[in-house]
């Protein structure tokens, strides 16, 4: 059974740093692309960023660019979210979260299949 | 970007039957959807994706009580003879060129 689990957050500065990790176990960790997913207190869902098998390919939400970066070890099986110029509107639980990619004639379409627990980050002075 | 609307909120019986909507934006009706579903307190769980024609296939072990249709821009989930673990959140999520996109998310009460 595939399992995710997700560690690193708490409570920092507006402006401060973070890193998230993400653990998966239970099968072959480099054959997954991966994504992180928050949400706000009380919020719906957003997807962070993604990054694709090889860490070749990596791709964030507008309001996180240039301050978070999606990174992954395969060799631990391990994924990342760092975490820089924190402000108050990304607290949230963050969810690591695989991706399952669908084939079809011409088209492709990603999702998410598999969730972690959360990891809940407070930015708040 | 798709853009996907949800009603916030719905309700049914016990043992009855609900339909939740998940409508796609002008231009992307042909999308194909993917439902979670997030109980209080707990991570998300996928649910099923869904595609224009109404094809669906569930994630292991979802229950059959659990299914999905399409008609145009709209996704269904539909859910047979409620059970108390059925009340949660229910999202519709998408993508497209590599961005994922979810709607706003539907509170399910079961009465």
């Amino acid at each position: 059974e595939v399992q995710l689990v997700e560690s690193g957050g708490g409570l920092v500065q507006p402006g401060g740093s973070l890193r998230l990790s993400c653990v998966v176990s239970g099968s072959t960790f480099t054959t997954y692309s991966m994504s992180w997913v928050r949400q706000a207190p009380g919020k719906g869902l957003e997807w962070v960023a993604s990054i694709r098998l090889d860490g070749s390919e990596k791709y964030y939400v507008d309001s996180v660019k240039g301050r978070f970066t999606i990174s992954r070890d395969n060799a631990k099986n391990s994924l990342y979210l760092q975490m820089n110029s924190l402000r108050a509107e990304d607290t949230a639980v963050y969810y690591c979260a695989k991706n399952h990619v669908l084939y079809g004639r011409g088209w492709y379409y990603w999702y998410f299949d598999l969730w972690g627990r959360g990891t809940l980050v407070t930015v708040s002075s | 970007q798709p853009v996907l609307t949800q009603s916030s909120s719905a309700s049914a019986s016990l043992g009855s039957s609900v339909r939740l909507t998940c409508t796609l934006s002008s231009g992307h009706s042909r999308y194909i959807i993917t439902w979670h579903q997030q109980q209080p307190g707990k991570a998300p769980r996928y649910l099923m994706n869904l595609e224009h024609s109404g094809n669906y296939n569930k994630g292991s072990g979802v229950p059959d009580r659990f299914s999905g249709s399409s008609s145009g821009a709209d996704r269904y989930l539909t859910i047979s003879n409620l059970q108390s673990d059925d009340e949660a959140d229910y999202y519709c999520e998408t993508w497209d060129s590599n961005t994922h996109v979810f709607g706003g998310g539907t509170k399910l009460t079961v009465l």
